[in-house]
């Protein structure tokens, strides 16, 4: 089956610096990219929406110059997230849309931890 | 907007019981519905999907049916394996736009 790649699947870092996650569609090419948040014992709250070769969709709320992503191909998606702080502590997953199925298949999560 | 509310857990059978996971959802128009599942340390994987009103998904055992008239879509399974245990998200919307459940914890017991 379609397989989503996520890395690292946890990070710890200090308040103020960057941290980038990557997503990869492992076996299967995606033109979009999505990427969630999930805070404990909370639903997937849609961050952004990613499409290979042009700027990614944010939902309100989301602030786009605080998580910068990138989609420059079509199995890899990067979320950065710049000026971490400990509020952006959750588990971020990302998936990728596989069109000969139509369907969404979700990575493993990465869980970020700033102090 | 479109949203789903599922039943919240942790929900703990023992082997061989019945489940039932419940999940009702308010949209403006017709949308998909779907159960996803979250096994320990990995992502989320479609466990079966419905398109269409008195559609009924299944797979691996489970299935449920999209009702309008109740506006529900609640998962069910005749007899739990320990190996069910997981997270189980309850979803509505279009592969570009999908809303989640808070997700619901099922321990199955031998």
């Amino acid at each position: 089956g379609a397989v989503v790649s996520q890395h690292p699947s946890w990070v710890i870092c200090k308040s103020g610096t960057s941290v980038k996650i990557e997503c990869r569609s492992l076996d299967f090419q995606a033109t979009t990219m999505f990427w969630y948040r999930q805070f404990p014992k909370q639903s997937l709250m849609l961050m952004a929406t990613s499409n290979e070769g042009s700027k990614a969709t944010y939902e309100q709320g989301v602030e786009k110059d605080k998580f910068l992503i990138n989609h420059a191909s079509l199995t890899l998606s990067t979320l950065t997230v710049t000026s971490a702080h400990p509020e952006d502590s959750s588990f971020y997953i990302c998936s990728a849309l596989a069109l000969t199925t139509d369907t969404q298949y979700f990575g493993p999560g990465t869980r970020l931890t700033v102090l | 907007g479109d949203s789903v509310t599922q039943m919240e857990g942790p929900v703990t059978l023992s082997e061989e019981a019945f489940l039932t996971i419940n999940c009702t959802y308010t949209a403006t128009g017709y949308p998909s519905l779907f159960w996803y599942v979250q096994y320990p340390g990995e992502g989320l994987q479609l466990l079966l999907k419905a398109t269409k009103a008195d559609d009924k998904g299944s797979n691996k055992g489970f299935e449920a049916t999209y009702r309008k008239e109740t506006t529900s879509f609640h998962l069910e399974k005749g007899s739990v394996q320990v190996s069910d245990s997981a997270v189980y998200f309850c979803a509505l919307g279009e592969n570009n736009d999908m809303r989640f459940g808070a997700g619901t914890r099922l321990t199955v017991k031998p």
